[in-house]
């Protein structure tokens, strides 16, 4: 069961920013929170996760809050290409699997 | 080169009929997965495979039954369709060993329509 709650959608202007709340609450010392993203008709893709550290990657930076209870992924200067649902999971240590909740969609508009 | 391919993209049937979905990967990943996403978009794992042996079965119908011959194959096979079945079928793969990356690698799913 998915244990992240996020906002159903979201828009940004491109080449903006586009920041996306992610809340995980009940997330425990030794889960990880990771973010995939799904364009339309393409399956999902791995885009960052992190533990508790600020994590920044070629596609995106990923901010996690002291008490671990929320994230938030950063797409520093969105393009039309990462309009897309963005899934928010946090996963255990040694699982070796992924529950995807409802995601944010994102739209970045002209 | 296509790291997770998933054959057919598009399968149109008819009820009651038997149908199989072909997966590949070729990343040399130990573990694979099938995810099914249904017509509200809910992306839920359904079967996991680690080196042709199964890990994970989330109460899946029997009717489904994945079948890995080798650890780069993971095929399911569906036998009396249901219009509940009609989907978007989706192959992963992952490399054990590095569990905690957490990267999944996905293929581009294949479209099931139960008529």
């Amino acid at each position: 069961d998915a244990k992240t709650t996020q906002p159903t959608s979201m828009d940004c202007a491109e080449g903006r920013a586009a920041n996306l709340p992610c809340n995980h609450s009940t997330i425990s010392g030794n889960e990880y929170v990771y973010w995939y993203r799904q364009i339309h008709s393409q399956g999902p893709q791995y885009i960052i996760h992190g533990l508790k550290n600020n994590e920044t990657n070629e596609m995106a930076s990923l901010i996690i809050t002291e008490d671990r209870k929320s994230s938030t992924l950063i797409l520093p200067h969105a393009t039309l290409r990462d309009t897309a649902v963005y899934y928010c999971i946090v996963r255990e240590t040694g699982a070796n699997n992924l529950f995807f909740g409802t995601g944010t969609r994102l739209t970045v508009i002209p | 080169d296509t790291a997770v391919s998933q054959t057919p993209k598009y399968l149109v049937t008819q009820m009651g009929n038997d149908k199989s979905i072909k997966c590949e990967q070729n990343l040399g990943h130990d573990t694979m997965y099938w995810y099914k996403q249904d017509s509200k978009k809910f992306l839920k794992i359904m079967f996991s495979y680690n080196n042709k042996e199964l890990i994970i079965n989330e109460t899946v119908p029997n009717r489904f039954s994945p079948k890995s011959p080798d650890k780069a194959h993971l095929n399911l096979h569906i036998n009396s369709l249901e219009l509940g079945d009609s989907a978007v079928y989706f192959c992963a793969s992952s490399p054990w060993t590095s569990q905690d990356t957490g990267e999944l690698f996905f293929g581009e799913g294949s479209r099931l329509t139960v008529l």
